[in-house]
């Protein structure tokens, strides 16, 4: 069964420093997504994309968060510079068709712990 | 923000029972609704989806009722095994948006 693909599984990095986390959505989707859960807490929305831009991003998704379809193949998602409370777990999600109630399909996640 | 909420942490179950897990809201404009189930080191994985229109959906061992006027969402999993044991999130889709609002989930431990 086709999955996405997310690497790094796990990154730790020193605060104010730049990440990059990288994932490989399902090849024939043309949606993309990001969230992430802090240790203990719900799933939160933070982008979609589409066709290149972005479509909708949540007040977490600021200035120092930046997404980014490099090649066909991946999806990036940046953190300028890392604050203590960016530590989380991050999912990438892609979807064929971008209507939510057919579920969109996650990858295993990121992750990052920010020191 | 708490519009979607899932108000028991976790849930025992013995292995052959039902599993009722439940789920409520507060905005009414939420177009679908929607149950993930995670286990440990994996994203969640989509189970089973509910037009608001709609007031029950079926699928295998899975159903999911809706009550609109109660706000309501329960998940029934008919008859429960032990590899049902996950988190179980409910998620909400707001009309005209290309986000998901999650719970904050309930853990299922189905025993034998």
């Amino acid at each position: 069964e086709p999955e996405v693909t997310q690497t790094p599984s796990h990154q730790v990095t020193q605060m104010g420093q730049e990440v990059i986390l990288r994932c490989v959505p399902i090849s024939n989707h043309l949606y993309f997504y990001w969230y992430r859960q802090i240790l203990g807490q719900k799933v939160e929305f933070l982008v979609s994309f589409y066709n290149n831009e972005i479509s909708e991003k949540s007040e977490i998704f600021d200035d120092q968060f930046s997404v980014e379809r490099p090649d066909g193949s991946n999806f990036t998602l940046k953190i300028r510079s890392t604050k203590l409370e960016d530590s989380a777990m991050y999912f990438c999600a892609s979807s064929a068709w971008g209507y939510t109630n057919y579920g969109y399909t996650f990858g295993s996640g990121t992750r990052l712990t920010v020191v | 923000d708490q519009q979607v909420k899932q108000n028991s942490p976790s849930l025992s179950v013995q292995e052959g029972r039902i599993s009722i897990l439940n789920c409520d809201y507060t905005n009414s404009m939420f177009d679908y609704f929607l149950w993930y189930k995670k286990y440990p080191a994996e994203g969640p994985t989509f189970l089973i989806s509910i037009s608001s229109i709609k007031d029950k959906n079926e699928d295998g061992r899975f159903t999911v009722f809706l009550n609109k006027s109660a706000k309501h969402l329960s998940l029934h999993i008919v008859p429960s095994q032990p590899g049902d044991s996950a988190v179980y999130f409910c998620a909400a889709d707001p009309n005209n948006t290309d986000k998901l609002i999650f719970g904050t989930g309930t853990r299922l431990q189905v025993f034998p």
